[in-house]
């Protein structure tokens, strides 16, 4: 079957860095993306990665390892807002998005 | 950026009305567009995907004579929840993309149904 695998919760202080790791098995890959998501509000994209390496984009960077079926977001200089529920998601092999369950990130002052 | 218009953002409506929820892409051509499912605290469901002139198609469990999806246009999808439930009770997303295989899937802001 094809799973997504993302730790449930984390926490880190303001003005730290996080690091949010996503694992997948899907048949196939097409890519991957990271969304944000605030409660009770819809995801918005964060990134998208395609092939091996890092792509960065200001405070927020996306890691990708295809023969590793691993990612992971990193988020420097943490603000308060940045408290969300982050989402991993892969596009397999019929270009279907397969979801994370998404990680809470929760940050303390 | 790409911009998904969703309305209503909520809606509250009683056991065994029907509820139509509306999915415009502004500024771009939606050939596909999807409908999500989210309870709290759970990840995005996807109900169906619709395309342009076609019938939907529906994932597993979800039934299509209740959740009614139409993708009359290349801008708009409705979807319609008939003869609600309260366990029909969610947050509804629709989301759509444009033709290139590559790009994001961009989302609409959500409706909040509540079924009395």
């Amino acid at each position: 079957g094809q799973n997504i695998d993302q730790p449930t919760e984390m926490t880190a202080t303001e003005g730290a860095i996080v690091q949010i790791n996503c694992t997948y098995q899907t048949s196939g890959f097409n890519g991957l993306f990271w969304y944000q998501q605030h409660a009770g509000e819809a995801p918005t994209f964060l990134s998208y990665n395609v092939l091996d390496g890092l792509e960065e984009k200001g405070r927020f960077s996306s890691f990708l390892s295809r023969s590793k079926g691993y990612s992971y977001l990193l988020l420097k200089e943490l603000q308060m807002k940045d408290s969300a529920s982050y989402l991993c998601a892969v596009k397999d092999s019929n270009y279907q998005l397969i979801w994370g369950a998404g990680t809470k990130l929760i940050i303390k002052p | 950026g790409a911009v998904v218009s969703q309305h209503p953002s909520r809606v509250i409506c009683k056991s065994g009305t029907s509820v139509k929820i509306e999915c415009r892409s502004l500024d771009f051509q939606a050939t596909t567009m999807f409908w999500y499912r989210q309870f709290p605290k759970q990840s995005l469901m996807l109900m169906a995907t619709s395309n342009e002139g076609s019938k939907a198609t529906y994932e597993q469990g979800v039934e299509k004579d209740k959740f009614l999806i139409n993708h009359a246009s290349l801008t708009l999808s409705t979807l319609t929840v008939t003869s609600a439930h309260p366990e029909d009770s969610s947050f509804y997303i629709c989301s759509a993309k444009d033709r290139e295989e590559a790009s994001p899937l961009h989302f609409g802001n959500g409706t909040r149904l509540t079924v009395t």
